[in-house]
């Protein structure tokens, strides 16, 4: 167990829909990242989030939102779904804004059916 | 933008020889890190190792050593004694020093990926 808990672990939709991911950082960390691991991109960096506060965003698609909470969690908000959405969708986490380890979660599969 | 090549998609290799993973990236500022993270077929992401690019002592861990060559932008990783443990996906990542305050990515910008395979 890492320390970084991905809620759900998979996740089946259709075509148009929304839904949610969760992450909760390991204990103590500050920032949390989200990143999307998928067939033709591999695996890519979307956005973070440094104690509330986007700090940086990636090749994040405008239907993606984040948001993380006063109390450190973050959710991954996918809308318009689209087959090409399909992907492991991971967080990681970190202890400051400029710590270079990460910890990574074990992953939300998502499949866009 | 910074890109990270990693140009061998398949290696194999017998169990306890040793094997060189390749990996070299491209980039304009003279500080920076790098890193290698595993994937089993567990889909979890590992760190292996990591490097500051401004150390030139090659990083070490047990088995696991990387050759920096900052000049030539490479940065391998050696795996030696392979294990059954150790097939898995290995990925080579890249991280800018500078963030924040508008605009940059800041997250790590990885490879697309060796597959290793070890033959018992």
């Amino acid at each position: 167990d890492s320390g970084v808990t991905q809620t759900p672990k998979h996740l089946i939709t259709a075509t148009g829909q929304r839904v949610t991911l969760r992450c909760s950082p390991r204990s103590g960390d500050l920032s949390v990242y989200w990143y999307q691991q998928s067939l033709d991109q591999g695996l890519q960096f979307l956005i973070q989030y440094y104690n509330g506060e986007e700090r940086a965003k990636g090749n994040i698609l405008e239907r993606f939102s984040a948001q993380q909470f006063p109390d450190l969690h973050s959710e991954l908000n996918l809308s318009s779904l689209e087959l090409g959405d399909s992907a492991l969708y991971f967080c990681a986490s970190s202890v400051g804004r400029n710590s270079y380890g990460y910890t990574f979660g074990s992953g939300t599969r998502l499949t866009v059916v | 933008a910074q890109t990270v090549t990693q140009s061998q998609p398949e290696m194999s290799v017998q169990e306890a020889e040793t094997v060189t993973l390749s990996c070299t990236y491209d980039t304009s500022e003279s500080d920076y890190y790098l890193f290698w993270y595993k994937q089993p077929p567990s889909r979890q992401m590992i760190l292996v190792i990591r490097q500051e690019a401004y150390k030139q002592q090659n990083a070490t861990e047990n088995r696991f050593s990387v050759n920096f060559q900052k000049a030539a932008k490479s940065f391998s990783l050696k795996i030696s004694d392979s294990q059954l443990g150790d097939a898995a996906m290995y990925f080579c990542a890249y991280r800018s020093p500078t963030m924040y305050s508008g605009g940059g990515a800041d997250g790590l910008t990885f490879g697309k990926g060796t597959h290793l395979i070890i033959q018992p």
